[in-house]
């Protein structure tokens, strides 16, 4: 059965450290997600992408964050310059054309900022 | 924006018992997923729901648009059902989910 997965499972970085975390969304979805989860908290939504563009993005997204879909099968997030309250464990989803409510979830990478 | 509030945080049972956990949300959906999200962390889909009624196994899961709340049940309850729970909704113009904080459930032996 297809899956999403992502790499690294765990990435431990120092704080003003840049970090770029990978997701391989499955092979014919054309909307990805990002999410996090931050330790004994909620989950998050992040930003959504679809057509090589951003199509929302919450508030927690900001300037730090970008994400891009560098070539046909991986989907990634760019933490420019990491901070302490960056630590958490991010969730990359994905979902096929016209499958508006099901998302299939990837198995998360722990961030430790040091 | 939706509100997602779970209930209970935390449940204790023991095996062979009924689990009920509850979900209600605040605005109009178009879905409501059912996650369970064990210690290493991953997330795992269990349902999605936009009406009525789904089963799966153990499993079973309702939602009521008109009162905005869903339950999720399992029977003969197991300690392998030991994780975290999580409701989420899709709907109100955003594409993104909208996560509850999660039932933390414990069944005991």
């Amino acid at each position: 059965e297809p899956e999403v997965t992502q790499t690294p499972s765990h990435q431990v970085t120092q704080m003003g450290q840049e970090v770029i975390l990978r997701c391989v969304p499955i092979s014919n979805h054309l909307y990805f997600y990002w999410y996090r989860q931050i330790l004994g908290q909620k989950v998050e939504f992040l930003v959504s992408f679809y057509n090589n563009e951003i199509s929302e993005k919450s508030e927690i997204f900001d300037d730090q964050f970008s994400v891009e879909r560098p070539d046909g099968s991986n989907f990634t997030l760019k933490i420019r310059s990491t901070k302490l309250e960056d630590s958490a464990m991010y969730f990359c989803a994905s979902r096929a054309r016209g499958r508006y409510n099901e998302q299939f979830f990837g198995p998360g990478t722990r961030l430790t900022v040091l | 924006k939706n509100e997602v509030e779970q209930s209970p945080q935390n449940l204790t049972a023991q095996e062979g018992e009924f689990i009920t956990i509850n979900c209600s949300y605040s605005v109009g959906i178009s879905a409501l997923h059912w996650l369970q999200q064990h210690p290493g962390g991953g997330i795992v889909s269990l349902f999605m729901l936009s009406s009525g009624k789904k089963k799966h196994g153990r499993l079973i899961a309702t939602i009521n648009i008109q009162e905005k709340h869903s339950s999720l049940h399992i029977t003969a309850s197991h300690p392998r059902d030991s994780a975290v729970y999580i409701c989420a909704v899709r709907g109100g113009g955003a594409d993104g989910l909208t996560f509850g904080k999660g039932t933390h459930l414990i069944i005991q032996p």
